[in-house]
């Protein structure tokens, strides 16, 4: 059974700080992994993307990928209130499957 | 252009009932999913599609039937509604599988489903 883990939260940051998301996987075969934000109530957005080792930076946000150890990273930098939501951890399988974790809970705290 | 539309959007089941959830997309896609996210859980595979005549189970398929008569629509089926479906439906669609730039992944607004 393919798994995909994370540290379900609350995760609490101070406005303006750094948050930092962690998720695991169990498919060494993996190749494409995906960051989603989730408000409450609404479907899942994508915000990153990671395909490659190293990091990827878009704005606020950077992946880090390490396909050795099997984990993907997420942090928010100069976290602001708005970035309060949900965020899930996708790895693609076969067929554009995603296989998601349960999702981290992030609070940004003025 | 509407993306992905999901209907309905809320909706109560008496246990027993069927139902089905539709889910239309206007972008060509031939790849189609259904996914279900009970509360504080990442969301599970149901049901999936390659193209239009084409589907195959998921993580979690049963209590579901599945159809793809056409590119466009991919309706889910919920035959006799038990209290362990009351979740929040998501279907998604892509246009192809390859990791690409503008090969995302669009959702649905979701269907939130209580079965009482």
């Amino acid at each position: 059974q393919k798994e995909v883990e994370q540290n379900s939260g609350p995760l609490s940051v101070p406005e303006g700080a750094i948050a930092s998301l962690n998720c695991t996987y169990s498919d060494r075969g993996s190749q494409s992994f995906f960051w989603y934000r989730q408000y409450s109530g609404k479907s899942p957005e994508l915000i990153m993307s990671i395909y490659s080792n190293g990091d990827k930076e878009d704005g606020r946000f950077t992946a880090q990928l390490n396909k050795a150890s099997q984990y993907v990273s997420l942090l928010i930098r100069d976290s602001q209130p708005s970035d309060s939501a949900t965020y899930l951890c996708a790895v693609k399988g076969d067929w554009g499957k995603l296989q998601f974790g349960a999702g981290t809970q992030v609070v940004v705290t003025p | 252009n509407a993306g992905v539309t999901q209907t309905p959007k809320f909706r109560i089941l008496k246990i027993g009932q069927s139902m089905t959830l539709q889910c239309t997309q206007d972008m060509n896609h031939n790849y189609m999913y259904w996914y279900r996210q009970d509360p504080g859980m990442g969301l599970k595979l149901i049901y999936y599609s390659v193209g239009a005549g084409i589907t195959d189970k998921g993580e979690v398929p049963n209590g579901y039937n599945v159809s793809r008569s056409t590119t466009e629509d991919f309706p889910l089926r919920l035959e006799l509604a038990a209290p362990s479906q009351t979740s929040v439906y998501f279907c998604a669609s892509s246009y192809s599988l390859g990791d690409l730039p503008g090969n995302t992944i669009y959702f649905g607004e979701g269907s939130w489903l209580t079965v009482v």
